[in-house]
């Protein structure tokens, strides 16, 4: 049974930090791996999706990489910016194709 | 390109209630998935519909929910005599493929909010 796990749950840095979260995951056997932004009451934004086959994947300030090996992916987020306070999900898929989601870490960046 | 459609996006009601959530995926797209998520919680899969379809339903208790995906119309997840305890934020996602082939990648919606009283 897929198991997600996101570190850390909380995180709060100053304006221009450069940060990484992190996201595990218990089975390596996994199709892609999707990032996603929610901000309070709202739905879930994609950010970025790596397929298996890929090791990275870079949108503007964020990169993601995929280790499927040590079941890892981060998310580096450059230069962060308060706009960038949300908390940030990490879904994996696998098995019978749906995607099994961490708990998340929030992130507030301070002006 | 319209992105998903979920409604309504607030649904009170109260014990031994119906709840019709429904969800238009995006254009084009025949996979649809339902999530839960319950306040400070992740989300929890439920089901995972293509057309006319149930995919995979082990998320969904087996009593009182239920989930469609018609050939025509939204998808709609159905929770019958509602409790206190079904009171969360209901998402849909859609993709094109499926999350196991090249793409398959999700798009949500705003999410129904329910609350039971």
């Amino acid at each position: 049974k897929q198991e997600v796990t996101q570190i850390p749950a909380a995180l709060s840095v100053p304006e221009g930090e450069n940060l990484v979260l992190n996201c595990s995951f218990t089975d390596s056997a996994i199709y892609n791996l999707q990032w996603f932004r929610q901000d309070p009451g709202k739905g879930l934004t994609s950010l970025l999706l790596i397929q298996s086959s890929q090791r990275e994947q870079t949108s503007g300030r964020l990169n993601a990489s995929l280790d499927k090996s040590s079941g890892r992916s981060t998310l580096y987020i450059a230069a962060s910016q308060p706009g960038d306070s949300a908390t940030y999900l990490c879904a994996v898929a696998s098995g019978t194709y749906k995607y099994i989601f961490g708990t998340g870490t929030r992130l507030k960046v301070l002006a | 390109n319209a992105g998903v459609m979920q409604n309504p996006r607030h649904l009170v009601r109260r014990r031994g209630q119906e709840a019709r959530l429904r969800c238009s995926p995006m254009k084009g797209h025949s996979h649809v998935y339902w999530y839960r998520q319950l306040p400070e919680e992740g989300l929890k899969f439920m089901v995972y519909l293509q057309k006319e379809n149930i995919i995979d339903e082990s998320g969904m208790p087996k009593e009182r929910f239920s989930a469609e995906f018609p050939k025509e119309g939204p998808s709609i997840l159905r929770i019958q005599q509602v409790v206190r305890g079904d009171s969360a934020a209901y998402f849909c996602a859609s993709s094109s493929t499926s999350s196991g082939s090249t793409g398959g990648e999700l798009f949500f919606g705003e999410g129904s909010r329910l609350t039971v009283l």
